[in-house]
């Protein structure tokens, strides 16, 4: 079965500074991959998706992601971070070989943004 | 706005006093999910419907049952709730099709006294 790992509980960086959560999957092949973010209160958003293709995927809201193969990871990356982006950020991953795109999350990496 | 609505916000049980948690979506997505998630844990996949077919993960307990009336509406029932089930409950729904996004509604958070 895959599984997620995301090593950083807490991330805490300054307004306008840049941005980089990690984020491992354990998978036989390409898994799909995704990263969604869940603002206090509020349900889960989804920021990015990878399915195949272009390595690099662009989001919402300025993100993106890279998928390294080599190293099975799909990091989250921003040039520079707004307050607003404080929030839990969850990495998933989904099984292509039963088709499914049904997410298994990680625990998530909660984004601390100092002004 | 088209959405995924969670009621209520917060519930409040006594424990094995069953309780039903519900969520109506506006999407007309076919698929429906409940996922568990307890504090700084990842969200856990309870069930799923693709239409009336019913998906239980393996893992999920038997006091964990969920019914889904029509396309809107999804149930999830907690026979007898125990301590370690206060978690929040998430609905989500999509479309049925591998590239498809998960909609989720904003929780309930439940309590068990």
């Amino acid at each position: 079965a895959q599984s997620v790992t995301q090593p950083d509980i807490h991330i805490t960086v300054s307004e306008g500074a840049s941005l980089e959560l990690r984020c491992n999957y354990s998978y036989g092949a390409t898994p799909y991959l995704f990263w969604y973010v869940q603002s206090p209160g509020q349900g889960l958003q989804l920021l990015l998706k990878y399915f195949s293709g272009d390595t690099l995927v662009q989001g919402i809201k300025g993100f993106e992601a890279e998928f390294k193969r080599s190293q099975s990871s799909f990091n989250l990356r921003k040039p520079s971070v707004h307050w607003s982006d404080a929030a839990e950020y969850f990495c998933a991953v989904g099984d292509p070989t039963g088709g499914s795109y049904i997410p298994t999350f990680g625990r998530g990496t909660s984004l601390i943004v100092h002004p | 706005d088209a959405m995924v609505i969670q009621n209520p916000r917060y519930q409040v049980t006594q424990f094995g006093k069953p309780v039903t948690l519900s969520c109506s979506q506006t999407l007309n997505h076919n698929v429906m999910y409940w996922y568990q998630q307890k504090s700084s844990q990842a969200p856990k996949l309870l069930f799923h419907y693709y239409d009336k077919d019913f998906n239980n993960e393996a893992d999920t307990p038997d006091n964990f049952q969920s019914r889904r009336p029509n396309t809107s509406f999804c149930f999830l029932d907690i026979r007898s709730p125990g301590l370690g089930d206060a978690a929040m409950y998430l609905c989500a729904t999509s479309r049925e099709g591998k590239d498809e996004k998960l909609f989720f509604g904003s929780g309930t958070q439940l309590s068990v006294l």
